[in-house]
C-alpha cells in the first residue's frame, strides 16, 4: 500500500522558532509537494520538487524553504515561525501530474 | 489570476444523486482531478479527466468540458460515508496543480 508519512500530526511552536516539517514517501515518486490548507481557501501550493536537490516555488513560498537531499524525503522549513503560519500542512507525492498521494497532515500552531 | 470555483456546501439525502460543479480559469490546462477528504483525514484521489466527456468509476463519475472550462463530479446512490469535502484541482503544467476551495457535502438520512 502506498504511503506518505509526515513526522508529526500536531505541533505547537513559538513565534520566531525555526520549524522543520518532515515528509517521507515509499513509492519512489519523483514529484513531491508541500501545501497548506486553510478553511475556505482550499489547498495552496508552497513548494514542490521534481527531483533530488531540485525545488520550485509554488504560489505562497514567502516565509518557507524546502530541502530534498534524498528522493524519498522532502522537508518544509519555516525559517522564523509567525502566527499567520498557523495552518494544516499537507505533503504529497506523485509519479505523473495526475494522481497525488497525500500524507495525513501536520496541524501547526504558532503561539 | 488563476481560479477554480465550486460551491461551498451541498446537502443531499441518502440514496439520492448529487452533482458538484467546478469552473476554472487557469493559464494552462492538462487535466481536472477530484479529491475527497473526510474530516481529519488526508485528501484521496477520486478521478482525473484530461479529455472531454464522462469517466465512470463505480458510484462516482466525473465530467469535463474543456471548451466551457467546466467539470463536475457526480455521486450516485449516496451513502452516509460520502459526507466529506470534495476538491476539484487543475493540473496547469510544470508539475503544478491548483486546488479549489472545496465543497462540503452533507448526506442526510
Amino acid at each position: 500500500d502506498v504511503k506518505v508519512t509526515q513526522s508529526s500530526r500536531y505541533l505547537v511552536k513559538r513565534t520566531g522558532e525555526k520549524v522543520f516539517l518532515e515528509c517521507v514517501q515509499d513509492m519512489d515518486h519523483e514529484n513531491m509537494f508541500w501545501y497548506r490548507q486553510d478553511p475556505g481557501l482550499g489547498l495552496r501550493l508552497i513548494y514542490f520538487s521534481y527531483d533530488v536537490k531540485m525545488k520550485e516555488k509554488g504560489d505562497i513560498p514567502e516565509g518557507y524553504s524546502v530541502s530534498r537531499e534524498k528522493k524519498e524525503r522532502f522537508s518544509l522549513i519555516l525559517e522564523s515561525a509567525s502566527t499567520n503560519q498557523t495552518s494544516m500542512y499537507l505533503c504529497a507525492s506523485s509519479l505523473k501530474n495526475t494522481e497525488a498521494f497525500f500524507g495525513q497532515g501536520t496541524r501547526l500552531t504558532v503561539v | 489570476g488563476q481560479s477554480l470555483e465550486q460551491p461551498s456546501e451541498v446537502t443531499a439525502v441518502e440514496g439520492a444523486i448529487v452533482q458538484i460543479n467546478c469552473t476554472y480559469q487557469t493559464s494552462g490546462f492538462y487535466g481536472l482531478s477530484w479529491y475527497q477528504q473526510h474530516d481529519g483525514g488526508a485528501p484521496t484521489f477520486l478521478s482525473y479527466n484530461a479529455l472531454d466527456g464522462l469517466e465512470e468509476t463505480g458510484r462516482f463519475s466525473s465530467f469535463l468540458s474543456r471548451s466551457d472550462s467546466y467539470g463536475y463530479l457526480l455521486l450516485q446512490e449516496l451513502q452516509m460515508k460520502d459526507s466529506a469535502s470534495y476538491f476539484c484541482a487543475v493540473s496547469t503544467g510544470g508539475f503544478k496543480t491548483i486546488f479549489g476551495a472545496g465543497t462540503r457535502l452533507f448526506v442526510k438520512a
